[in-house]
């Protein structure tokens, strides 16, 4: 079955430094790479969208890259900063059916000042 | 424009009750989309309504049923509650079906004791 999975440890960096999250999946080749920021008793808010014939997308501080090979994708916020601070998550289509999202528990990000 | 609304934030039922919970979607939104998401599962999908029929399905039991309304609101319900149903509820809208862009609801926080 898919599975999808995120760094389950919390990441700290310093604040101006780089994040990168990490995004691997199982089983199957996605169309598409959602990536999703939560904070606490709160939604999720839509971040990027990355699509399967697309190595790398950018918006503002923010990079996806999508390597279907490794079946991997990688999160970047550079020049972090303390509201950065958050669970980031990301989410790719069901193999049966790309309207329905499977997601990955989440990694949580703390960007010290 | 308002954001997704859900009603209400917090509940708190016991075994065996039932439950109704309420999304409003953004305006001009006609597709919305409800998740459970539990700290050991993340989130996972229950079901997607676009124009008042429900389109796509999660794997969850019949007791877990929801509908959508003609201005495009939704609500969910929850019938023979079981301490295992606690968790954030939370609905997503979207402009049209096959618009993978999600805007989330803050969620309902449901316990059930």
């Amino acid at each position: 079955s898919q599975k999808i999975e995120q760094n389950s440890e919390a990441l700290n960096i310093q604040e101006g430094k780089t994040a990168t999250l990490t995004c691997n999946y199982t089983n199957y080749s996605p169309a598409y790479l959602q990536w999703y920021r939560q904070d606490p008793g709160r939604g999720p808010v839509f971040l990027l969208l990355i699509r399967e014939n697309e190595k790398e997308k950018r918006k503002e501080r923010l990079k996806v890259t999508f390597d279907t090979t490794l079946k991997q994708s990688l999160f970047h916020i550079t020049a972090s900063q303390p509201a950065d601070s958050a669970t980031y998550l990301c989410a790719l289509p069901n193999a049966g059916n790309n309207r329905k999202l499977i997601w990955g528990l989440g990694t949580s990000l703390a960007v010290n000042p | 424009k308002a954001g997704v609304t859900q009603t209400p934030r917090y509940l708190i039922k016991t075994r065996g009750q039932q439950v109704t919970l309420s999304c409003s979607p953004i305006s001009g939104h006609r597709s919305v989309s409800w998740y459970q998401q539990t700290p050991g599962q993340g989130l996972q999908f229950l079901f997607e309504y676009f124009s008042e029929t429900q389109r796509n399905k999660g794997n969850f039991p019949g007791r877990f049923s929801g509908r959508q309304f003609s201005n495009s609101r939704s609500e969910m319900n929850v019938s023979t509650l079981e301490l295992g149903d606690s968790a954030l509820y939370l609905c997503a809208s979207s402009s049209r079906p096959d618009s993978y862009e999600q805007y989330f609801g803050p969620g309902t926080r449901l316990t059930v004791t």
